[in-house]
């Protein structure tokens, strides 16, 4: 099984709904993040969080929100998808002691029409 | 200027070649630079890393890095199809967040 799993994998919503982007890890590590990739600018933070009681934002926040419902668990809200937030999303992880080494879950492909 | 720059290629090679890929970067706090390689429809998976100045080599992967010109390079030796991906520049100061490269896109042509 995967160390990093993403749901769903694939995605198509619609402008203003709301849609949550779940992500699990049983790597064990304390540090999770939450980035999008879009073609030309690579990854972006969107969210990160060290632990379960620390969430901080990243470098595109705005129109995302984020929940930490446990240690392995790291889910992306989108509140009112709109079509530029179609992108790949991916979810990572990290150690306290090795943040240099992050592990990707496979991604999310989101398209808002 | 952006924190860190990349080519983002496409970089197409035959086989057996020697490949460059090579970021740019800002801040000079970096000490942590690394090299991550995604296959298409995967996440990225870490390649390389390296802390601070020097050469790291590994099988036939060789990371360099030059602080004093902020520069990083990646060399891909006896390039194999199997290589092909796109390679993402990665670096990071100490208990900071990691900041990545918009990534290089490799063919490997056999």
């Amino acid at each position: 099984d995967a160390d990093v799993t993403q749901t769903p994998r694939n995605r198509i919503t619609k402008t203003g709904k709301r849609i949550m982007l779940e992500c699990s890890q049983t790597k064990g590590h304390d540090r999770m993040y939450w980035y999008r990739q879009d073609p030309g600018l690579g990854l972006r933070l969107i969210y990160y969080s060290f632990d379960v009681k620390d969430i901080n934002k990243g470098e595109i926040s705005d129109g995302y929100s984020v929940s930490r419902q446990a240690q392995a668990k790291f889910s992306l809200s989108l509140e009112s998808a709109i079509p530029n937030q179609t992108a790949l999303y991916f979810c990572a992880t990290s150690d306290l002691a090795n943040q240099e080494t992050q592990y990707f879950g496979p991604g999310t492909r989101l398209l808002v029409l | 200027q952006k924190e860190v720059e990349q080519d983002p290629g496409p970089l197409s090679v035959p086989e057996g070649a020697i490949v460059s890929l090579n970021c740019t970067y800002s801040n000079s706090a970096f000490q942590y630079f690394m090299w991550y390689r995604q296959y298409s429809r995967k996440g990225p998976e870490l390649l390389m890393y390296t802390y601070s100045s020097g050469n790291k080599e590994d099988g036939r992967f060789t990371a360099q890095v030059d602080k004093s010109s902020k520069y990083i390079s990646l060399f891909i030796r006896d390039s194999q199809p199997s290589d092909s991906a796109t390679y993402l520049c990665a670096m990071s100061t100490l208990y900071d967040k990691v900041i990545f490269g918009p990534g290089t896109s490799l063919s490997v042509i056999p």
